[in-house]
């Protein structure tokens, strides 16, 4: 089953903060997150494991919602390097397969 | 270190006409994905090999698509005959231990 999404796309000012969603209905053994731009690989930028635990470097955390199979991505006073296509990548289960089903992705515009 | 190294990195043939594309992983990666991004969507896994053995397949359309890693290395990915539907970029990765995905920059294929 793919995650959901939201929002689908954000259209920010620099400096501005964004929130973006990632649910699943199944129980979930792990969430990763990774950013795409146009063109490009998509880039991995963190993992969370079940147990509620909240992660993240300077300005770009995450949290996992276990009960709620919910993740959020937190970037705080963007910037125009944020720019690209956000997705999240759940691994289903008790377990690590290493199998992620990824999301439909949220388009994240940061404009000067 | 080296990363996911993918080719080609475009491919435009007609419909009915065959294709492969090649992969060579981060050195040490047990774990290797290939994964078909539509224009617009997240990646979906297409294959999932531990070594050179099949982890997952199940939305692989064994009918027209096929793929090999032989010694656990290298991985090619084949479709024939290719549909207009197939066009798609064609995603590589590797991981350690199941754990975050390393993209390649990919293959962009356009069925004609």
């Amino acid at each position: 089953q793919q995650p959901v999404q939201s929002p689908q796309a954000v259209i920010l000012r620099e400096g501005e903060d964004a929130v973006i969603n990632c649910s699943s209905s199944k129980a979930l053994y792990s969430v990763h997150w990774y950013r795409q731009k146009h063109g490009e690989a998509p880039v991995f930028l963190m993992i969370l494991l079940k147990g509620g635990e909240q992660k993240g470097h300077e300005k770009i955390s995450a949290s996992f919602n276990e009960k709620k199979q919910q993740s959020s991505l937190y970037l705080t006073a963007s910037q125009l390097s944020y720019s690209g296509t956000y997705f999240c990548g759940t691994a289903d289960g008790s377990s690590n397969t290493g199998k992620l089903i990824f999301g439909q992705g949220t388009t994240l515009q940061v404009k000067p | 270190e080296a990363g996911v190294a993918q080719s080609p990195r475009y491919k435009i043939i007609e419909k009915r006409q065959s294709v492969a594309f090649w992969c060579n992983p981060i050195s040490g990666h047990a774990t290797l994905y290939w994964y078909q991004q539509i224009l617009g969507q997240g990646p979906k896994l297409l294959i999932q090999f531990q070594n050179n053995g099949v982890v997952d397949d199940s939305q692989l359309p064994k009918d027209r698509f096929s793929a090999e890693r032989l010694k656990g290395v290298d991985s090619t990915l084949k479709i024939q005959p290719a549909k207009l539907e197939d066009s798609a970029v064609y995603l590589c990765a590797s991981s350690l231990d199941r754990a975050s995905h390393v993209f390649g920059s990919g293959t962009r294929l356009t069925v004609v």
